[in-house]
C-alpha cells in the first residue's frame, strides 16, 4: 500500500526565510506524489506534483520539491516565506484511483 | 472552466438528525467524484468514491451513504448524524490521466 509520512505538525519560520517541509513515503513502485495546500476554512488546491518525470518539480508561489527515491523522500521547499504561504500543507501519494493524505504540516510565518 | 460546487458552506445539526450534503461539477462529463472528511487535527480520509451514474464505493463502513443520480452530482447522507460526524467535508473531482484530483471549497459540518 502506498502511504505518506509527514514529519513535523508545526512549522515556524520568519517572513523571508527559507521554508522546509519534510515527506517520506512509502510505495510499493514508482509512485505518484503531490503536495496541496489548504488555507482556513478553504479547499485544498493543488501545489505541485511528480509524476515520473524530472525529480525537481516546480510548483506554484515558488514552491518546489525533490524526490529522492534513495531517501523515498519528497520534501517540499521555498527559499524565502512569504505571509501568505502560512497555511496547512499535505503531502499524497496516488494510490490507484484514490490519493491517501499525510496528517499536513501547519506552516506558520511569522514577521 | 472546471468547477465544482458544495452546498451547504457550513451547517449546524443536531445528533440524530439527518444530512444532506450536494455536490455538483460543471465543465466535464462522467468524472470520477470523491467525498473526503477532514476531521480536526487530521488529515483527509476517503469516504467514498464513484465513477459513474449509480456507481458507489465506500472506503470507510460507517452511518453515512452516498448517492450519484446525475452524472455531475454526488450527494452525501446520513439518516441519524452522530457526534463524530464533525468535520470539514471535501467533494473532488479526479484527473485520472494525471492521477490528480481537484478540490470544492467544502462544507463544514458541526454536530451538536
Amino acid at each position: 500500500a502506498q502511504s505518506v509520512t509527514q514529519l513535523d505538525s508545526h512549522v515556524s519560520v520568519s517572513e523571508g526565510t527559507p521554508v522546509l517541509l519534510r515527506c517520506n513515503y512509502s510505495s510499493s513502485y514508482s509512485p505518484s506524489l503531490f503536495w496541496y495546500v489548504q488555507h482556513p476554512n478553504k479547499g485544498l488546491q493543488l501545489l505541485l506534483k511528480y509524476t515520473s518525470a524530472a525529480t525537481l518539480v516546480k510548483g506554484i508561489n515558488g514552491f518546489e520539491a525533490e524526490f529522492k527515491k534513495s531517501e523515498t523522500s519528497f520534501h517540499l521547499t521555498k527559499p524565502s516565506a512569504h505571509m501568505s504561504d502560512a497555511a496547512e500543507y499535505f503531502c499524497v501519494v496516488s494510490s490507484g484511483y484514490a490519493l491517501n493524505f499525510g496528517k499536513g504540516t501547519s506552516l506558520l510565518v511569522t514577521p | 472552466s472546471q468547477t465544482i460546487h458544495q452546498w451547504p458552506a457550513t451547517l449546524v445539526q443536531p445528533v440524530g438528525s439527518p444530512l444532506s450534503l450536494e455536490c455538483t461539477v460543471e465543465g466535464t462529463s462522467n468524472p470520477n467524484l470523491y467525498w473526503y472528511r477532514q476531521a480536526a487535527g487530521r488529515g483527509l480520509q476517503l469516504l467514498f468514491y464513484s465513477v459513474g451514474i449509480g456507481q458507489i464505493s465506500s472506503e470507510v463502513p460507517q452511518n453515512l451513504s452516498a448517492s450519484r443520480p446525475q452524472d455531475r452530482q454526488f450527494i452525501l447522507s446520513s439518516k441519524k448524524l452522530l457526534l463524530s460526524d464533525s468535520g470539514f467535508y471535501l467533494c473532488a473531482r479526479g484527473r485520472e490521466a494525471l492521477n490528480e484530483q481537484f478540490f470544492g471549497p467544502g462544507t463544514r459540518l458541526t454536530v451538536l
